[in-house]
């Protein structure tokens, strides 16, 4: 069980357009969810967490009106990275956490944006 | 915030031999610690967690220790495989903040040599 799910697992895209990428929690239901990035040999940065049906929280530093975060439902949680550019080309990942109780976080495996 | 520092960037051991990574955190209310297992290109993998109201932990080959006085914790590999070859990280979080977030450590590039 615990399983979460991404796409696309990876995506190349010009630079200034728009790419979306989901979450999703397969056999639960995440009340809150996650998103990291993690540039080649560094650490997961936490960019911002959602909670179903709220406004996501962003970590500070984090651009709001770039990465936009749609938490719809409890199974799926959305990253949009606005007008894309080179610099953003990193690997993307996102977790779930079931319960408000729970500590674990399940992690998707990730999508690698390369912007040209 | 919390701040989660790990030491070493890299280890390099042999086949048989332990490996032993630490972390130490900032935030003397986290009370959820886990270790994960990364390799290229993949998700991290929870390998073990600990919390705050235990000293110490072990899973098989694995074995996590806590030390809540001097805010650090470390991670113990016994009989060391090849395919123990990753990046680990360790992580801290705070069930008292509403989120729970975790805080990674920078990472440890484990090189298992045969």
């Amino acid at each position: 069980g615990a399983v979460v799910s991404q796409h696309p697992s990876w995506v190349i895209c010009k630079s200034g357009t728009s790419v979306k990428i989901e979450c999703r929690s397969l056999d639960f239901q995440a009340t809150t969810m996650f998103w990291y990035r993690q540039f080649p040999k560094q650490s997961l940065m936490l960019m911002a967490t959602s909670n179903e049906g709220s406004k996501a929280t962003y970590e500070q530093g984090v651009e709001k009106d770039k990465f936009l975060i749609n938490h719809a439902s409890l199974t799926l949680s959305t990253l949009t990275v606005t007008s894309a550019h080179p610099e953003d080309s990193s690997f993307y990942i996102c977790s779930a956490r079931a319960g408000l109780a729970a500590n674990e976080q399940f992690f998707g495996p990730g999508t690698r944006l390369t912007v040209l | 915030g919390e701040n989660v520092e790990q030491h070493p960037s890299t280890l390099s051991v042999q086949e048989g031999d332990s490996a032993v990574i630490k972390c130490t955190y900032s935030d003397s209310a986290s009370n959820y610690f886990p270790w994960y297992k990364q390799e290229l290109g993949k998700r991290p993998q929870l390998i073990i967690d600990i919390r705050s109201n235990v000293g110490e932990k072990k899973d098989q080959r694995i074995a996590v220790t806590l030390n809540k006085t001097a805010k650090h914790f470390s991670l113990h590999i016994t009989e060391t495989q090849p395919e123990d070859s990753a990046v680990y990280f360790c992580a801290a979080s705070n069930a008292h903040q509403g989120a729970q977030k975790l805080v990674f450590g920078q990472g440890t590039r484990l090189t298992i040599n045969p």
